[in-house]
């Protein structure tokens, strides 16, 4: 099955700065990496995803690239803020086959941006 | 906001009992998975449903048990199996009708078993 290793596991930075958080996955197949936020008792929320037909997405200050070769992608935002401080995941589907709809999640990612 | 109630919010419960975490979606979502979250271990799936009446084991099925009756519910059951059945449990959906839409997570639900 799938298996999708996530980097860094905390990531602290200074308001203003960028940040970037990697994942890997194992699977050729994968073609759906999407990423999620979640903030401190509160549900994972969608803040961007990417198909494997794009190499890169940008959504304002957040932009995802995907590397299928090398199987990997990551995530970048630039002039972080405080309120970007949460638990980032990254994850990886394989549409296809009886693995249809399986979402596969890094292990996360805790992000503090200090003021 | 975003149309899957996870109910009770806060459960507790004594060792060797079992026990049913509520899902329910409105958005006509096809597809209904059970996500377990423990610190650092990240979101590891329990069960998921693709259609009524059949759902496939995720990755960590032993100890719970699903159904699938109706399309918009999806209740899960921690069994007097489950070793370390502590966690934070999160409920989510999907429509199968499109190719890669976005999975919709509820509030979830944190258990603590004593």
């Amino acid at each position: 099955g799938e298996n999708v290793e996530q980097h860094p596991s905390t990531l602290s930075v200074q308001e203003g700065d960028s940040a970037v958080i990697k994942c890997t996955y194992s699977d050729s197949a994968s073609n759906y990496f999407p990423w999620y936020k979640q903030e401190l008792g509160k549900r994972p929320q969608l803040i961007i995803d990417i198909r494997s037909n794009v190499g890169e997405k940008k959504d304002q200050r957040i932009a995802v690239t995907l590397n299928k070769t090398a199987k990997h992608f990551s995530l970048h935002i630039t002039e972080t803020q405080p309120e970007d401080s949460a638990v980032y995941f990254c994850a990886a589907r394989n549409a296809g086959g009886t693995s249809y709809g399986k979402l596969t999640f890094g292990q996360g990612t805790i992000l503090t941006v200090h003021p | 906001d975003g149309g899957i109630t996870q109910s009770p919010k806060y459960l507790f419960r004594k060792e060797g009992q079992n026990v049913t975490l509520s899902c329910e979606q409105n958005l006509n979502h096809d597809a209904m998975y059970w996500y377990r979250q423990d610190p650092g271990q990240g979101l590891r799936l329990i069960y998921y449903s693709q259609i009524v009446n059949d759902f496939q084991k995720g990755d960590i099925a032993e100890g719970y048990s699903v159904s699938r009756e109706k399309k918009e519910s999806f209740p899960l059951t921690v069994t007097s199996a489950q070793k370390n059945p502590t966690a934070f449990y999160l409920c989510a959906s999907t429509s199968v009708r499109f190719d890669n839409s976005p999975l919709h997570f509820g509030n979830g639900t944190r258990l603590t078993v004593t």
